[in-house]
């Protein structure tokens, strides 16, 4: 069976910063791009970030452009997202995504998502 | 910047009854790269559809989409009660795949 299990989020201050994991299993993780997609509470999706399946290319929305980081281990079949300078309007759920085929940008197996809370 | 935007925002409809979403794209849209997604309260997002008309593996046969270049639509022929949910279109032109803002259908 396919899935994507996220994991990291929490609570954390504004300017914070705060590392999630998205655990893959059920097919071959390096052949596939992955994404970051968010939910602010009550909100719609926000994509955010994608990564090749070699992890040699990346792409960020503006919205979070030199603030987060994506990355990957392919051996260890995980998708990481760092995010650092934290604001309240980063506040939200994080799924991560796995895009359906090379090049194709949308996604056909989602995680259950991690929720990010950010308050002082 | 592709910008979309759906309507009607709310949908309100009765079991059996049709359902028919739009998407329109601030500009054409390449290669017909739209794509519908399904969300119920709480859960993540389903692929229902990609390439503007193509189901996604085990989206029953009631969910068709269909159009191209700035108007696309989703009709579910005949809702069932597990089909009242948010639904949003995506654009996947390139890697940043926006998303419109969602189109609820509920029950009347």
């Amino acid at each position: 069976e396919v899935q994507l299990v996220e994991s990291g989020g929490g609570l954390v201050q504004p300017g914070g910063s705060l590392r999630l994991s998205c655990a893959a299993s059920g097919f071959h993780f390096s052949s596939y791009g992955m994404s970051w997609v968010r939910q602010a509470p009550g909100k719609g999706l926000e994509w955010i970030s994608s990564i090749s399946g070699s992890g040699d290319l990346t792409f960020y929305a503006d919205a979070v452009k030199g603030r987060f980081a994506i990355s990957r281990d392919n051996s260890e079949n995980t998708l990481y997202l760092q995010m650092s300078g934290l604001r309240v309007e980063d506040m939200a759920v994080y799924y991560c995504a796995k895009l359906m085929a090379l090049g194709v940008w949308f996604f056909d197996v989602w995680g259950r998502g991690t929720l990010v809370t950010v308050s002082s | 910047e592709i910008v979309l935007t759906q309507s009607p925002g709310t949908l309100s409809l009765s079991p059996g009854e049709r359902a028919t979403l739009s998407c329109r794209a601030s500009q054409s849209i390449s290669n017909s790269y739209l794509a519908w997604y399904q969300q119920k309260l709480g859960q993540a997002p389903r692929l229902l559809i990609y390439g503007a008309s193509s189901r996604a593996t085990g989206i029953p046969d009631r969910f068709s989409g269909s159009g191209s270049g700035t108007d696309f639509t989703l009709t579910i022929s005949r809702l069932e009660p597990e089909d009242f949910a948010v639904y949003y279109c995506q654009e996947y032109g390139d890697s940043r795949g926006t998303f419109g803002q969602g189109a609820k259908v509920e029950i009347k």
